[in-house]
């Protein structure tokens, strides 16, 4: 079945960092990928997203780009604040599925 | 706009006893999902309502969990009798449509924690 594996954490940078935080997926046919973060006390957000091999999706500075030939979809930031401290999902949708399923998220921590 | 709302925010319960959460879709949203978080480990689809009808229960765990969603606006999860490997985040998400191209909205999470 769909699956989504993504490296643990914790992980701590420092302010400025750079950051990657990898994810591979197994999946049939043509998946949506997804990053959704969850930031302290707050519900899970939708970061970025691709539906298509060769996408890239981006938002506040991150960006990910969908990889068919590696089955991958790495989370980057060239800079990262402390604001980015969060716990971050990757996440696949099946092309006629209803249901998103996740990776064991990542916890990001970043000291000033 | 309201986002999705669930209720409570945390709940500690013994083992044995009953606890019914509670998720508010955003208006409109006849699509409504329920997926929690045990363990900090992956977040784990439990059901799918299209209005009040239940589209795929397939995640689920055992016939301690019941969900409804009567009249198609709220839903509840209850959990009867509560056991220690339910504790966890529960999370309740919804959209406007089926599909790839529905973005599903996620609520702040019940924390459970069966003790």
């Amino acid at each position: 079945g769909n699956s989504v594996t993504q490296m643990e954490g914790p992980v701590t940078l420092s302010e400025e960092a750079f950051l990657t935080i990898n994810c591979t997926y197994t999946a049939t046919g043509y998946p949506s990928l997804f990053w959704y973060v969850q930031y302290p006390g707050e519900g899970l957000q939708l970061l970025l997203k691709a539906t298509k091999a060769d996408d890239k999706g981006s938002n506040k500075g991150f960006e990910a780009t969908y990889r068919k030939e590696t089955t991958s979809f790495h989370l980057e930031k060239g800079s990262v604040q402390v604001s980015d401290s969060a716990v971050y999902f990757c996440a696949l949708r099946g092309s006629s599925a209803s249901k998103i399923i996740f990776g064991s998220g990542t916890r990001l921590s970043i000291r000033p | 706009e309201a986002g999705v709302t669930q209720f409570p925010s945390h709940s500690v319960i013994e083992k044995g006893q009953t606890v019914t959460l509670r998720c508010d879709p955003i208006s409109g949203h006849d699509n409504l999902y329920w997926y929690r978080r045990v363990m900090g480990k992956e977040i784990k689809f439990l059901l799918h309502f299209v209005k009040e009808s239940k589209q795929d229960e397939s995640g689920m765990p055992n016939n301690r969990f019941l969900a409804e969603r009567t009249g198609g606006t709220y839903s509840t999860l209850k959990v009867q009798p509560a056991e220690l490997e339910d504790s966890g985040v529960y999370f309740c998400a919804s959209s406007l449509g089926q599909g790839g191209i529905y973005e599903q909205y996620f609520g702040p999470g019940t924390r459970l924690t069966v003790t």
